[in-house]
């Protein structure tokens, strides 16, 4: 299994300003994915992150607004941009370890207002 | 159509009871099933995982695919309170190191 932390694990932000969320694990993971989870709702994978390469982004995500960075294989970070009331949500960062298991961390609770 | 459905519930049964929650899907390309757990305000927790069709059982937990009726199913037994969480079915196609397709996640209370 792999131990996932997120910082911060919630917080309350004003709309046009930008937060930073940090996912860490404790063993080095090749794949690691941020996903959104709006109340009620499923989980939707924002983008794939692979170390030394660029992020890939699902459909209706752009790198504008969800910029990512990979410098290593145990940390991720990312950034909710110019923010609005509408990107409040829960934001996951999950690791695939060898083979099929992928695991979360807790989540970060963002409120934009 | 979605790519994986599931019912949302909320589903509430009394301790003890046997509860069933399913999905179904519609890309045969799936071959790797997984159910979540997830309690109010964490993360999701992977609580069981199938390979292809057939059943797989952990203690009082039992997870059936039929990839024939693209329909899969998690069984849990002598439901519990601390069972109440939201069960989230989640699919892969073949590549082990592929992005996950969740259905919405079911609700479940039992209460004592």
């Amino acid at each position: 299994s792999a131990v996932i932390s997120q910082k911060p694990s919630r917080d309350i932000c004003q709309r046009g300003t930008s937060l930073t969320i940090q996912c860490q694990v404790d063993s080095q993971v090749t794949m690691m994915f941020w996903y959104r989870q709006q109340p009620g709702q499923s989980l939707t994978l924002i983008a794939t992150a692979n170390q030394g390469s660029e992020a890939t982004y699902e459909s209706g995500f752009v790198i504008d607004k969800f910029p990512i960075s990979r410098p290593n294989l145990t940390f991720s970070t990312l950034t909710v941009s110019n923010m609005s009331p509408e990107d409040s949500s829960i934001y996951l960062c999950s690791v695939a370890t060898a083979s099929y298991e992928q695991y979360f961390g807790p989540g970060t609770r963002l409120t934009v207002t | 159509q979605k790519e994986v459905e599931q019912d949302p519930g909320p589903l509430s049964v009394p301790e003890g009871a046997i509860v069933s929650l399913n999905c179904t899907y519609s890309n045969s390309a799936f071959q790797y099933f997984m159910w979540y757990r997830q309690y109010s305000r964490k993360g999701p927790e992977l609580l069981m995982y199938t390979y292809s069709s057939g059943n797989k059982e952990d203690g009082r937990f039992t997870a059936q695919v039929d990839k024939s009726s693209k329909y899969i199913s998690l069984f849990i037994r002598d439901s519990q309170p601390s069972d109440s969480a939201t069960y989230l079915c989640a699919m892969k196609r073949g590549s082990t190191l592929g992005r996950l397709y969740f259905g919405r996640g079911t609700q479940l209370t039992v209460w004592p």
